[in-house]
């Protein structure tokens, strides 16, 4: 299995503020990588696939790069409504395999 | 507007058989553009992939699970079901019903999620 690590496993961060998380895969899965949202109590929401093209309807202030083992989800400057746990996952080969997650609190 | 809605027990006793059923509301299940998955998430943790259903009716499981879990479809009822034998309070979690888009692995639609408990 490819195993997906997300650091850092917690953040605290200001509205405005410019926030990364980064993901490691355990080898390389090219840019077949995905980036989730989730919000307390709901379905994570797919805002980045693949490694890099924003979702319709996700805004501009969420963008991700990297391709092989290292990839960054990158916030450009914080929103209220961005405070959540966010999570990649690979989509390379199966079984298909999540990061542990990353929770951005607020400061 | 494509949704998909879980439903089921919300509580299973060990050594028994948990089944969910996914409902697809605003369009096919039997479209060859998509991949019927179930995806579950523990209180507190992480996503853990399950297995997927293709509308040929092809099925590709966790190899974690795959001894214990069947993914089926029903096309006449545009529903895809999950079933999980032997369970015990490790599969405790909440259970989510996704879709992939053909050709990609990611998930752009997600059921709000059934918590199912498994306890006596």
């Amino acid at each position: 299995d490819i195993q997906m690590t997300q650091s850092p496993s917690s953040v605290s961060a200001s509205v405005g503020d410019r926030v990364t998380i980064t993901c490691r895969a355990s080898q390389g899965i090219s840019s077949w990588l995905a980036w989730y949202q989730q919000k307390p109590g709901t379905a994570p929401k797919l805002l980045i696939y693949p490694a890099s093209s924003l979702q319709s309807g996700v805004p501009s202030r969420f963008s991700g790069s990297g391709s092989g083992t290292d990839f960054t989800l990158t916030i450009s400057s914080l929103q209220p409504e961005d405070f959540a746990t966010y999570y990649c996952q690979q989509a390379h080969s199966f079984p298909i395999t999540f990061g542990q997650g990353t929770r951005l609190e607020i400061k | 507007q494509v949704q998909l809605q879980e439903s089921g027990p919300g509580l299973v006793k060990p050594s028994q058989t948990l089944s969910l059923t996914c409902t697809v509301s605003g369009g096919s299940i039997s479209s060859g553009n998509y991949y019927w998955n179930w995806i579950r998430q523990p209180a507190g943790k992480g996503l853990e992939w399950l297995g997927r259903i293709y509308t040929s009716g092809n099925t590709i499981y966790s190899p974690s699970l795959k001894s214990r879990v069947t993914i089926s479809v029903d096309t006449s009822k545009n529903q895809f079901s999950l079933k999980l034998t032997s369970v015990t309070a490790a599969d405790t979690a909440v259970y989510y019903c996704a879709r992939a888009i053909s050709g990609t692995d990611a998930f752009d639609i997600w059921g709000q999620g059934t918590m199912v408990t498994v306890s006596s």
